[in-house]
C-alpha cells in the first residue's frame, strides 16, 4: 500500500493562477481532508468528504473547491492564487464507523509559494 | 467550544534526559479522542498515540509514555531517555465522537530540539 500520496511536493505560484493539490488514498478509506500547515501553526481543516460525492468546509474554506468523484481520490483547487495561501497542504483519510473515531493517516504534503 | 493548547512552543534538552510535553484540551463532548502525531524536520506527519475518553489508562511504548487524565484534561507525553532522533516538532489533536465528521482539532505543536 503506498496510503496517503500527494503532487506535487512543491509548487510556486503567481498571483491569480489557478492550480489543483492531488491527493489519493489506496486504503479503501471514505473520509478524507485537507489541511494546511502556517508556519510556526497547528493543522488547520479546509474541507473534508465523509464519501464520494460528499464534501464539506472546514474551519478555512475561503479561495478552495473540492470534488470527491471516487472513493480513492480528493483533489482539492485553487482558484485564484493569494499570498496568504503560501502554506503546507496536508491531505489525511480514515475509516470511520458509524460511532467511532479512526487514526486520521497523512500524505507528504505538498508546499506551496504564492508570489 | 473545542480546543487544543500547547503552552510550549519550543524544548531544547540533551541526549538522555527525560522530556514532557504538555497539552490541555477543552471540548463539550463526553465521548472523545486524543492523538500525538509527530513531524519530523523531514515534514511528513507520523501518527503516534490515539485514545479515547473512556481510558483513562496510561500507555507506554518503549521511550514513550502518555498520561491522561480527565479531572485537568491533558493528555500529556513523555519521551525517557531522548535521542537526537527525536527531535520534531510534536502536535496534540482531539477529535469529538458527537460530530461525526472525524475531524482533528490541531494544537500549535511544541519543538522538542535534542542535542548531542
Amino acid at each position: 500500500n503506498a496510503g496517503v500520496t500527494q503532487t506535487p511536493k512543491f509548487r510556486i505560484l503567481k498571483i491569480g493562477q489557478s492550480m489543483t493539490l492531488q491527493c489519493a488514498q489506496d486504503m479503501n478509506h471514505n473520509y478524507m481532508y485537507w489541511y494546511r500547515q502556517d508556519p510556526g501553526m497547528g493543522l488547520k481543516l479546509i474541507y473534508y468528504s465523509v464519501g464520494a460525492g460528499i464534501t464539506d468546509k472546514g474551519e478555512v474554506p475561503n479561495g478552495y473547491n473540492v470534488s470527491r468523484s471516487t472513493t480513492e481520490d480528493f483533489p482539492l483547487r485553487l482558484e485564484l492564487a493569494a499570498p496568504s495561501q503560501t502554506s503546507v497542504y496536508f491531505c489525511a483519510s480514515s475509516y470511520a464507523l458509524a460511532g467511532g473515531t479512526d487514526t486520521q493517516y497523512f500524505g507528504p504534503g505538498t508546499r506551496l509559494t504564492v508570489l | 467550544a473545542q480546543k487544543v493548547t500547547q503552552a510550549q512552543t519550543e524544548i531544547s534538552v540533551v541526549e538522555k534526559e527525560d522530556v514532557t510535553l504538555d497539552c490541555v484540551y477543552e471540548t463539550r463532548d463526553t465521548t472523545y479522542y486524543l492523538f500525538w502525531y509527530k513531524q519530523p524536520p523531514s515534514g511528513e506527519l507520523v501518527f503516534l498515540i490515539r485514545r479515547n475518553s473512556f481510558d483513562e489508562q496510561n500507555e507506554i511504548s518503549g521511550r514513550y509514555s502518555w498520561n491522561f487524565q480527565k479531572s485537568t484534561s491533558s493528555f500529556n507525553f513523555t519521551i525517557t531517555a531522548s535521542q537526537v532522533v527525536d527531535s520534531a516538532v510534536y502536535f496534540c489533536a482531539l477529535s469529538e465522537a458527537l460530530d461525526n465528521t472525524d475531524k482533528l482539532i490541531f494544537g500549535t505543536g511544541t519543538r522538542l530540539q535534542v542535542f548531542p
